[in-house]
């Protein structure tokens, strides 16, 4: 059983197009999270859910824009993609956003921008 | 905002070593973890150290958090191939967990 989910793995696209990443996670978990991690591995939040309630929204373009149906999934929808926007972006989920606990990372999707 | 931040960045070891990683932060924090991440792979949750502990035990896995340095590491010992991985310590707080660069640690059969 896959606990967190992505879809695409993979998502090769020309610049300007739109795409769309999904996220699910069968633990019942109420905080789920997008991260992006760059060519150096740095992992960045930029968005956090909690029980479909937008509660962290770092600095990141409104290009990209997190909706989240439901509390076990959260999809992320790139506008106009950028060179720049190539990065593996990571889905996770945690039970408790007041504590900071454990998160459960997805297997990552991996976008490339030409 | 916090950061994590390991120290060295890449690690070379043979087989049965130990590997020893640090990490510092730089706010205040609930809780401290450690995450490995192999190739191609998203990130496993390995260890969580909460504030008010000073080590803690996993295993092969020891971590200790020193909250006066805002400092951590992270101990792997008897290391086997498998353990060839990137590892990020991650500092939690602020609903958040604020990762670090991550460390590379090969170990060589």
């Amino acid at each position: 059983d896959t606990a967190v989910s992505q879809t695409p793995k993979y998502l090769v696209t020309q610049m300007g197009n739109d795409k769309s990443i999904k996220c699910e996670q069968n633990l019942g978990h109420d905080t789920m999270y997008w991260y992006k991690q760059d060519s150096k591995k740095f992992l960045k939040i930029m968005f956090s859910y909690n029980n479909k309630e937008l509660i962290i929204n770092e600095t990141v373009p409104n290009r990209f824009s997190p909706k989240s149906p439901d509390k076990a999934h959260l999809n992320l929808h790139i506008n106009s993609l950028e060179l720049g926007d190539s990065a593996v972006y990571f889905c996770a989920s945690s039970q408790d956003r007041g504590r900071q606990e454990t998160q459960y990372f997805g297997p990552g999707t991996r976008l490339l921008v030409l | 905002s916090q950061q994590g931040e390991e120290d060295p960045q890449a690690l070379s070891i043979q087989e049965g070593e130990n590997a020893t990683m640090n990490c510092s932060y730089k706010t205040s924090i609930n809780n401290l973890q450690w995450y490995r991440q192999n190739s191609g792979r998203g990130l496993v949750h390995l260890i969580l150290i909460r504030s008010n502990e000073r080590e803690k035990h996993s295993g092969r896995l020891r971590v200790t958090l020193d909250t006066s340095k805002k400092s951590s590491s992270l101990l792997i010992t008897a290391s086997r191939a498998a353990d060839t991985a990137s590892y990020f310590c991650a500092a939690g707080g602020n609903n958040r967990l604020a990762f670090g660069k991550g460390n590379q640690v090969v170990v060589i059969p």
